[in-house]
């Protein structure tokens, strides 16, 4: 079957600690993307990649970091600058070309907790 | 920066009645497209509008986009407690590279 996978599920960190998170697509999609849901709000776009080995900053890029070495893959790391880290995280594809016209295909989330 | 705004934040229903939510934007959207995210999953795409004025259904759901492409809205009729979930809106602005921008969403709770 394709898709997003995202693991772990439930992710628990110590405050100070860097932590990536993973995001694997075998859809083809050249497009892939990070966002952030908070309890109540919307997503918000932390980072996105149109290529391999391009990726730019979304709207709540601080404290983050990511890599596009690999089509399928896209990792992000929450570091310890980021100020409030707990959230559910969820990595989308899609096709590529004017990419805000396709539709986003999302993983099932990774939700972290940090103590 | 330039935001998409959804209303209501919640809608509680009794099974059978009608829902809608809405989104509207100050600046013209380019296209703006629709996900249902049902409770601890994840969002899912229900559909695209990109012209004005345009109007689109699939079964019970009506979806419309305004004339000045600065708002839309998302019908159901007749819910159904299937139809449970968060509702959000997806714009895209001409100057923002492409990024979509979401709405808060609408937490959808439907009594049987």
């Amino acid at each position: 079957d394709g898709g997003i996978t995202q693991s772990p599920k439930y992710l628990f960190r110590k405050e100070g600690q860097n932590v990536t998170l993973s995001c694997e697509q075998n859809l083809n999609h050249d497009a892939m993307y990070w966002y952030r849901q908070d309890p109540g709000q919307g997503l918000r776009l932390i980072y996105y990649s149109q290529i391999v080995n391009d990726f730019q900053k979304g709207d709540i890029a601080e404290g983050y970091s990511v890599s596009r070495e690999k089509k399928e893959s896209f990792p992000l790391t929450v570091t310890s600058a980021q100020k409030n880290p707990t959230a559910f995280y969820l990595c989308a594809s899609s096709v590529g070309g004017t990419f805000h016209y396709n539709e986003q295909f999302f993983g099932p989330g990774t939700r972290l907790t940090v103590l | 920066g330039q935001q998409v705004m959804q209303i209501p934040q919640y809608q509680h229903v009794q099974e059978g009645e009608d829902f809608t939510t809405y989104c509207n934007s100050s600046t013209t959207l380019s296209n703006i497209q629709w996900y249902k995210q049902r409770p601890g999953g994840h969002p899912v795409f229900l559909i695209q509008l990109v012209k004005s004025g345009e109007v689109k259904k699939q079964k019970r759901l009506t979806f419309q986009f305004g004339e000045a492409k600065k708002n839309s809205s998302l019908h159901i009729t007749a819910t159904q407690t299937t139809d449970v979930g968060t509702y959000f809106c997806a714009g895209s602005f001409y100057n923002q590279g492409g990024k979509l921008i979401f709405g808060q969403g609408t937490e959808l709770s439907v009594k049987p």
